[in-house]
């Protein structure tokens, strides 16, 4: 079952600028989990946020949660060739013994 | 290096061969599971293991059997492969609860003729 949906499903920019992505979700999460992959290859953990924390760092990544609406957004700063990748929201819900991820959102980063 | 391992990383086979895909972490994780992933579907996840000779069913678990019973390996069998479960594999392991950040192997890309 897919709980977690990403918007949008791809996104193109150019190096430098900022990129968004969104996940909404059906029911309540216990936390959130945003993954990246690159093509074809295992995915990597970025970050991690709380059913009770509303704003999370690291590095260039900035990443919200807002459970009134089921959603959370993923936001990479100053974008490089390099964050080319698919990146996916994961929920774990009460039973906190597994992940329900999305379908990702592909980003192309330009030089 | 902390990792999750997985042997073959690439396999083509024929309905009904039996085959098994390995996976084994050096983290000394409790908790491993397996997914496999299709293009616009994500990752489901297919069985997970809490701890040694625990396991249960994911979301997409028909067709599949795993074992447990070490520690550091979860093994994935398929006893009789078919064309609709050619797809890439992962296997993934965390620290005591799946709800915890998941370590994922590199992947097992399998085709099922």
């Amino acid at each position: 079952s897919q709980q977690g949906e990403e918007d949008p499903q791809a996104l193109s920019i150019q190096e430098g600028e900022n990129a968004t992505m969104n996940c909404s979700y059906k029911t309540s999460i216990n936390n959130l989990q945003w993954y990246r992959q690159n093509s074809g290859r295992g995915l990597v953990h970025l970050i991690l946020i709380r059913s009770n924390e509303r704003e999370k760092h690291s590095g260039r990544l900035r990443v919200t949660l807002d459970t009134s609406k089921k959603s959370s957004s993923l936001l990479i700063t100053a974008s490089r060739a390099a964050d080319t990748a698919s990146y996916f929201c994961a929920t774990v819900g009460g039973g906190y013994n597994k992940l329900i991820f999305g379908a990702g959102t592909r980003l192309a980063v330009h030089p | 290096e902390a990792q999750v391992t997985q042997n073959p990383r690439y396999l083509i086979t024929v309905t009904g061969k039996k085959l098994t895909v390995t996976c084994s972490q050096n983290m000394n994780h409790e908790y491993m599971s397996w997914y496999r992933q299709d293009p616009g579907l994500g990752l489901r996840q297919i069985y997970y293991s809490m701890n040694v000779e625990v396991t249960d069913k994911g979301d997409v678990p028909e067709g599949y059997k795993v074992s447990r019973k070490e520690k550091r390996n979860f093994p994935l069998i398929l006893e009789s492969p078919s064309p609709n479960q050619t797809s890439l594999y992962f296997c993934a392991s965390s620290q005591v609860q799946g709800g915890n950040e998941q370590f994922f192997g590199p992947g097992t890309r399998l085709t099922v003729l």
